[in-house]
């Protein structure tokens, strides 16, 4: 069965302090990897697209990285309105994205 | 502009009811997606459809039915046999089926549906 962790849980930052996100996943196969944030109340909004290990992508503050076993989402100098959920989501073969439960990012001014 | 519309917004439901959730894209998208979210859970699948007039069952796909009869539309039926149905819903479209574009799912606003 495929699966996705994040961790942690929740993570509370002060402005301007760097820090990653952790994204593991077992899944033969795997298509893609995937970065969404998700505002509360709102629906999730793509962030990046990962396809093989080694790959990067960067967003202003944001990079996602991606190893054979995890994803990494590094967020440079975070700003308050970098608060929200960030969902990691996975592909393998012919299947629909499964979702990790994802990480609460607080950044405190 | 394109996107997806999800609606109510919100959604009372009372014990034995059916409700109806509504979401239109027009995006041109092939596949539709519902998923269901509780508070600190990540997103689970309900139905998936990849083509009009067909679908398949998600993980929790029990207490629950779609229909897919025009490309722009796929509504969500919570029926009575779903024992514990209050939860966010979203609803999601991709292009080229279910294989993953660059740009991965887009999705709408969300439905809150609660049982009172």
């Amino acid at each position: 069965e495929d699966q996705v962790t994040q961790s942690p849980e929740a993570l509370r930052l002060q402005e301007g302090e760097s820090s990653s996100l952790n994204c593991s996943y077992t899944v033969s196969g795997l298509r893609g990897l995937f970065w969404y944030r998700q505002d509360p109340g709102k629906g999730p909004e793509f962030l990046f697209t990962l396809y093989s290990a080694g790959e990067e992508k960067e967003k202003e503050r944001l990079k996602a990285t991606l190893t054979k076993k995890e994803s990494f989402l590094h967020i440079t100098a975070p700003k308050p309105e970098d608060s929200a959920t960030y969902l990691c989501a996975v592909q393998a073969g012919n299947t629909p994205l499964v979702f990790g439960k994802g990480t609460r990012l607080s950044v405190i001014a | 502009d394109g996107g997806i519309t999800q609606s109510p917004k919100y959604l009372f439901r009372k014990e034995g009811q059916n409700v109806t959730l509504s979401c239109e894209q027009n995006l041109n998208h092939d596949a539709m997606y519902w998923y269901r979210q509780d508070p600190g859970q990540g997103l689970r699948l309900i139905y998936y459809s990849q083509i009009v007039n067909d679908f398949q069952k998600g993980d929790i796909a029990e207490g629950y039915s779609v229909s897919r009869e025009k490309k722009e539309s796929f509504p969500l039926t919570v029926t009575s046999a779903q024992k514990n149905p209050t939860a966010f819903y979203l609803c999601a479209s991709s292009i080229q089926g279910i294989l993953p574009p660059n740009y991965g799912y887009t999705f709408g606003s969300g439905t809150r549906l609660t049982v009172v």
